[in-house]
């Protein structure tokens, strides 16, 4: 099955403790990003691949580092999460100028 | 940036009304989607439509690329169809993968 899956789908964690979000799709897409939604703010862009070796920043990149070392994975990183980084992650995925798929969401709360 | 308005915020209806739903954007877009996100929190793409009219099933959209605007209309609303419903744009002349989300219209439909 087509699919955009993202690991965890809940995490709480505290300030300051590194952690990964992961996130993998299996329809060789170049295309992938990640997104965090807030409460009045909707969904912002954090970053975004256009393909393999290759990131750009979104609107609200401070705080957040990716990679993109292989085509269909790209994990989400908070070095020293804080708890404004408190969210609703999404991860999505796509051919370029395509239908964007999303996954399920990463729910996290950082105390 | 490119600016992403929809409108209405929010719209009650009563199940086997129609609606139309607007976005209105500031610049020429490379990129112009609809997406629905269900009461669970689920992001579906709807529609791809930079241009044109496309339709599917009870939804269809159309995007008036020249005067910068897409709606989305929605024919005999049925409970399901409740949720909220986002366009996402990508600036033309901006970087290309650099997705705006607008706020969202809620939508409920009563039975």
């Amino acid at each position: 099955e087509a699919q955009v899956t993202q690991n965890p789908r809940y995490l709480i964690t505290v300030t300051g403790k590194k952690l990964t979000v992961t996130c993998s799709q299996n329809m060789n897409h170049e295309y992938m990003s990640w997104y965090r939604q807030d409460p009045g703010l909707g969904l912002r862009q954090i970053y975004y691949s256009m393909n393999v070796e290759v990131t750009d920043k979104g609107d609200v990149p401070e705080g957040y580092k990716v990679s993109r070392k292989e085509k269909r994975n790209f994990p989400l990183i908070l070095e020293s999460p804080s708890p404004n980084q408190t969210s609703l992650y999404f991860c999505a995925s796509s051919f370029l100028n395509s239908p964007l798929h999303f996954g399920n969401g990463t729910r996290l709360t950082v105390t | 940036g490119i600016q992403v308005e929809q409108s209405p915020p929010d719209l009650i209806l009563q199940e086997g009304a129609n609606s139309t739903l607007r976005c209105n954007f500031s610049d020429s877009v490379n990129n112009l989607q609809w997406f629905h996100q269900n009461p669970w929190g689920q992001l579906i793409n709807l529609f791809y439509i930079p241009s044109g009219t496309k339709q599917n099933g009870r939804l269809s959209a159309t995007t008036v690329a020249t005067e910068r605007y897409s709606l989305l209309y929605i024919s005999s609303s049925q409970t399901t169809d409740s949720g909220v419903y986002f366009c996402a744009v990508d600036n033309y002349g901006g970087s290309q993968g650099n997705l705006i989300f607008g706020k969202g219209t809620k939508l409920s439909v009563k039975p």
